[in-house]
């Protein structure tokens, strides 16, 4: 079935530091939503990427869904306390399936002031 | 925005018993709803979408008999633990959309655990 890979699973970064999330999807996807989750929380969704070598940005953090819409990454930029959580890719596939999402394994953030 | 409001946020209860959780659209209706399961570190696993007056759909894996799921009406979607045991601890979660190619909203989960 279709799976979703995400890495790495943990990063910890110093404040002001960079930090990039991987998804990898075994199959094609119709679109690739990004949602992050605070410690003890729930997933907030972020963004979605539909279409194919799409970038978006929202403040410091930037989104790709790369030309095949097999891959995606988030990259922050200059990484805030703000920011620790774990970030999911969920992708869609495109037989829909009443908009069922995979979600990938997901990246916890840590930043250390 | 669109909010889902789940309840309980968590629940402590004996094995052998039931548990339901709700999951309500507030400011939107909410043709399907998904239920997720979540372990401690670990991603959020589909365990059967709910659509509004007919039959949930199940992954593979996921007892219908034991996790009912019942979604009578455009705005609440319910998920029944029953016969809990202690393996079934978790948190459980539930998400919609207000509608199709949008991004979905989640509640706020429910941490059950069986003791």
């Amino acid at each position: 079935g279709q799976q979703v890979m995400q890495i790495p699973q943990y990063q910890h970064v110093q404040e002001g530091e960079d930090f990039t999330t991987y998804c990898n999807s075994s199959t094609t996807l119709s679109n690739i939503q990004w949602y992050k989750q605070r410690p003890g929380g729930h997933p907030v969704f972020l963004i979605q990427l539909v279409k194919s070598g799409e970038v978006k940005k929202q403040k410091r953090l930037t989104f790709q869904f790369g030309e095949a819409k097999k891959n995606s990454s988030l990259h922050i930029t200059a990484t805030q306390t703000t920011d620790v959580g774990t970030y999911f890719c969920a992708g869609g596939s495109w037989d829909n399936q009443g908009g069922k999402l995979i979600f990938g394994q997901g990246t916890e953030l840590s930043v250390k002031p | 925005g669109a909010v889902v409001s789940q309840h309980p946020s968590w629940v402590i209860c004996k094995s052998g018993t039931s548990v339901k959780i709700e999951c309500r659209s507030l400011d939107f209706q909410a043709t399907t709803m998904f239920w997720y399961r979540q372990f401690p570190k670990q991603s959020l696993m589909l365990m059967a979408t709910s659509n509004e007056g007919s039959k949930a759909t199940y992954e593979q894996g996921v007892e219908k008999d034991k996790f009912l799921i019942n979604h009578a009406s455009l705005t609440l979607s319910t998920l029944t633990v029953t016969s809990a045991h202690p393996e079934d601890s978790s948190f459980y979660i539930c998400s919609a959309r207000v509608r199709a190619g949008e991004g979905y909203t989640f509640g706020s989960g429910t941490r059950l655990t069986v003791v």
